[in-house]
């Protein structure tokens, strides 16, 4: 069972839009990553966060907002979203001092045309 | 700031081929070090780890990795490669005061051909 899920894997919005990335995970870590991979870039963190309630801002968090309402779920927002978000979103949780064992979704594709 | 390289882009190789893939990061204080395989349409996987101990650790599937504080690295080693290792690999530092932040490298890509 996967242990890490994303919803929708694939998502079509429109410059302006409001667009909600969901993830869940059942590993009962603290804490929760979202990424985004672009090629020539590699992954970049957006936000992450250390529980419920908390939410912390990563290397490119403009034009993004993030959401951990429980320890299970956290969410990454696109208030407007623009056509240079296009790209491929991943959720990762973790555990551990250093974070540095962290278990990824599946990813999700969005394109802003 | 930790900072993670890997110097190769893309990778080919046949299927039998031994291969070692590239690491080497930036960082003065104790430092976690981990690979990550990613493939085509996937997330990434965690394939192994490192912390303090034998410099070599072993993963899944006949990966294992050297640790080098002399040459700040941490290459990833297979002795027989199959066409199903193909993928991209990325190598990921992490430090204690991180915030629980991973730090990738940019990947590199394998390529098996049979």
């Amino acid at each position: 069972e996967a242990a890490v899920t994303q919803s929708p894997r694939n998502k079509v919005a429109v410059t302006g839009g409001k667009v909600t990335l969901s993830c869940n995970q059942t590993n009962n870590h603290n804490n929760m990553y979202w990424y985004r991979q672009d090629t020539g870039h590699g992954l970049r963190l957006i936000h992450y966060s250390y529980g419920a309630g908390s939410t912390e801002k990563g290397d490119i968090p403009d034009g993004y907002k993030a959401s951990r309402p429980s320890q299970e779920n956290f969410s990454l927002i696109l208030e407007l979203a623009t056509p240079s978000q296009t790209s491929v979103y991943f959720c990762a949780s973790g555990e551990g001092g250093g974070g540095w064992e962290q278990y990824f979704g599946p990813g999700t594709r969005l394109t802003v045309l | 700031t930790q900072t993670v390289s890997q110097s190769d882009a893309h990778v080919t190789v046949f299927e039998g081929d031994s291969v070692e893939l590239r690491c080497n990061y930036s960082y003065g204080g104790s430092i976690y070090l981990s690979w990550y395989i990613q493939h085509h349409g996937h997330g990434l996987q965690f394939l192994l780890k490192y912390y303090s101990g034998n410099p070599v650790v072993q993963g899944v599937n006949g990966f294992e990795a050297e640790f080098s504080k002399s040459d700040s690295s941490f290459h990833l080693r297979k002795a027989s490669v199959h066409w199903s290792d193909s993928a991209v690999y990325f190598c990921a530092v992490s430090a204690g005061n991180s915030n629980n932040r991973i730090f990738f490298g940019d990947g590199t890509q394998l390529v098996v051909k049979p």
